[in-house]
């Protein structure tokens, strides 16, 4: 149990256009959900944290209109890179955390989706 | 406000030798979790073993265990009994009570094990 899907996994698009990413919590319902970016060799970025039916919480230094979560249904939320550039080439993780209250939940990942803005 | 270091970016072990991963960490909040995560070439995020700040006792699973020392705020890893398959990067991770679920995670550290 607990699986987390994304898709894309991988995508290319040409600089100036939106993707979306969809992250599904398959076998459980996510209260949370979170997203990360990930450089080569180095650590996940938690970018926000969002709760179902309630807007995103972004970290400092994430410009939320570049970066755009929705997370209308218990099960599913989605990261839109708009007027994408290159330098939002990366990989994004999202991960979901069920259950209500406490930390006792833990946070199960997504495999994962490789954006390539060219 | 929480960091979380892992002050060795590379290790090396051989095949069924023993490894133990470093990570201190810092919070701020009384009631809070501690995490390894592995991540292999595929990338997916496994985890590998969890402990509740609140608990003395070491958390153990399976090859893997770790070394709670809360005054020193230190949390390592050790695997037992190296596997091939345990080739990975391995990230430390924090989180506090009352943080919603937030993980704050380390460096990582990139682990090679020689057959």
């Amino acid at each position: 149990g607990a699986v987390v899907s994304q898709h894309p996994s991988r995508v290319i698009c040409k600089s100036g256009t939106s993707v979306k990413i969809e992250c599904r919590s398959l076998d459980f319902q996510a209260t949370t959900m979170f997203w990360y970016r990930q450089f080569p060799k180095q650590s996940l970025m938690l970018m926000a944290t969002s709760n179902e039916g309630s807007k995103a919480t972004y970290e400092q230094g994430v410009e939320k209109d570049k970066f755009l979560i929705n997370h209308a249904s218990l099960t599913l939320s989605t990261l839109t890179v708009t007027s994408a550039h290159p330098e939002d080439s990366s990989f994004y993780i999202c991960s979901a955390r069920g259950g209500q209250g406490g930390f006792s939940n833990e946070q199960f990942f997504g495999p994962g989706t490789r954006l390539t803005v060219l | 406000a929480q960091t979380v270091t892992q002050s060795q970016p590379e290790m090396s072990v051989q095949e069924a030798e023993t490894v133990t991963l470093s990570c201190t960490y810092d919070t701020s909040e009384s009631d809070y979790y501690l995490f390894w995560y592995k991540q292999p070439p595929s990338r997916q995020m496994i985890l590998v073993i969890r402990q509740e700040a609140y608990k003395q006792q070491n958390a153990t699973e399976n090859r893997f265990s770790v070394n709670f020392q809360k005054a020193a705020k230190s949390f390592s890893l050790k695997i037992s009994d190296s596997q091939l398959g345990d080739a990975a990067m391995y990230f430390c991770a924090c989180g506090g009570y009352n943080q919603g679920g937030k993980l704050i995670f380390g460096q990582g550290t990139e682990l090679s094990v020689k057959p």
